[in-house]
């Protein structure tokens, strides 16, 4: 029972341009979502989080937005850069537990 | 500072044989979450452990079991390995009153299963 879908398991975008990355929950009861990023041969390391008080949280180049009414999610990454190549997952958790579900990933490659 | 480390990298075992995997927090943290993520999946939640005790389990059967030491280093075991407890196992640790933002993840053990 996957509550957290990353339906794209790939994307490649040209340095400089934008980035977006997409990630849907079914569980109505999640209320804090994050995205982290992982490298190859490392853990995954936090990169933007955002409560569902809020529907949009900026740091830096990159932007979460979500969209409670559709369960929906997605990070932009502006401007890519090379160094951002490596695979994003999304993640959500309700405050009523300690239990984060991750979605399935998507492999980020941005072309130089 | 020291990050969070974990042993052994990658590890082949038999089906049916048990398997110890461990973890050492980073400095200051007493909370320590194991994950599991198979090959073409996210990270799977397995327990959780706070103070020596376990704090809250993922959908995984019995023969998965953990300890948390004094020092707040972590191990997992596995017992009665099967073909498809064969993944990625991640450990992350963080601080009282944590945010998952404040959770780190360590490099995670390989494990086959054969």
């Amino acid at each position: 029972d996957q509550q957290v879908k990353q339906n794209s398991p790939s994307l490649s975008v040209q340095e400089g341009r934008i980035s977006i990355l997409n990630c849907d929950y079914t569980n109505s009861m999640f209320d804090y979502f994050l995205w982290y990023k992982k490298y190859p041969a490392e853990g995954p390391t936090f990169l933007i989080s955002i409560s569902s008080i809020k529907d949009k949280n900026e740091d830096g180049r990159f932007t979460v937005f979500l969209n409670k009414s559709a369960k929906h999610l997605s990070l932009h990454i502006v401007p890519s850069q090379p160094g951002d190549s490596a695979v994003y997952f999304c993640a959500a958790s309700a405050s009523t537990g300690n239990q984060f579900y991750f979605g399935t990933g998507t492999s980020l490659t941005v072309i130089p | 500072e020291t990050g969070v480390t974990q042993s052994p990298t990658h590890l082949i075992k038999t089906r049916g044989q048990q398997v110890t995997l461990r973890c050492s927090s980073q400095s200051g943290h007493n909370t320590v979450s194991w994950y599991q993520q198979a090959l073409g999946q996210g990270p799977q939640f397995i327990f959780q452990y706070y103070r020596e005790e376990e704090n809250g389990r993922g959908n995984f059967p019995p023969r998965f079991s953990g300890l948390q030491f004094p020092n707040y280093s972590s191990e997992l075991n596995v017992n009665a390995l099967e073909l498809d407890d064969s993944a990625l196992y991640l450990c992350a640790s963080s601080q009282p009153g944590w945010l998952a933002n404040e959770q780190y993840f360590g490099p995670g053990t390989r494990l086959t299963v054969t």
